[in-house]
């Protein structure tokens, strides 16, 4: 069974780019959840994609965006990126019908300068 | 809003030096809790799923309990390789919507010394 994987592992940007990072989900999963971590918290909720289609949507502004593809892997679009987007992005499967279990990947670290 | 607390924000112990980390939650029909160990730099690696007051679940060292208001996190006899961050969440409701928003608190930063 293969786990959540996550590309890049590390990305340094600068103020007002745009971003892109990717997550496979885990063998049979279907449903993919989008985190953000800061230092010394824990992760925020950004959104939800399942069957791809956007199924929920935390308190983040709409520069943050996504996509899901038929294989059910996910991306995460940050626009205009602003110092306070640096942070850890976690990305999480799970199957639809048991949204809550949630598996998470090893993150990309954005640090943007 | 469902919140979630945690407590100690930090923890040191000592090598067998039993202890517990405390999740408070306030929520509107809860629909599960959940508690993860997270390793510096790694994604949160799941350890267990508590649905019901009085629900125990237990995994070599740890012991996850469940009340009506909290959730405790048992470590016997730590070792240093149990040093890590906990963190506790729960599904956020959302008027009936079934979807995955899970509510993190802040976790536990645990060092056991050797």
């Amino acid at each position: 069974e293969t786990g959540v994987t996550q590309s890049p592992t590390h990305l340094i940007k600068t103020r007002g780019q745009q971003v892109t990072l990717r997550c496979s989900s885990q063998s049979g999963h279907n449903t993919v959840s989008w985190y953000q971590q800061a230092l010394g918290q824990g992760p925020q909720f950004i959104f939800q994609y399942y069957r791809e289609e956007e199924n929920g949507r935390g308190n983040f502004p709409p520069r943050f965006s996504g996509l899901q593809f038929p294989n059910y892997s996910s991306e995460l679009n940050v626009n205009a990126l602003e110092l306070d987007d640096s942070a850890l992005y976690l990305c999480a499967s799970s199957l639809g019908g048991r949204f809550y279990e949630q598996y998470f990947g090893p993150g990309t670290r954005l640090t943007v300068t | 809003e469902d919140q979630v607390t945690q407590s100690p924000e930090a923890l040191r112990l000592q090598e067998g030096e039993s202890s517990s980390l405390n999740c408070s939650y306030t929520v509107s029909g809860l629909r599960g809790l959940f508690w993860y160990r997270q390793d510096p730099g790694k994604g949160p690696e799941f350890l267990f799923t508590l649905y019901s007051a009085g629900e125990e679940k237990e995994k070599e060292r740890l012991k996850a309990t469940l009340t009506k208001k909290e959730s405790f996190l048992h470590i016997t006899a730590p070792k240093p390789e149990d040093s890590a961050t906990y963190l506790c969440a729960v599904p956020q409701n959302a008027g009936g919507t079934s979807y995955g928003k899970l509510t993190f608190g802040q976790g536990t930063i645990l060092t056991v010394h050797p």
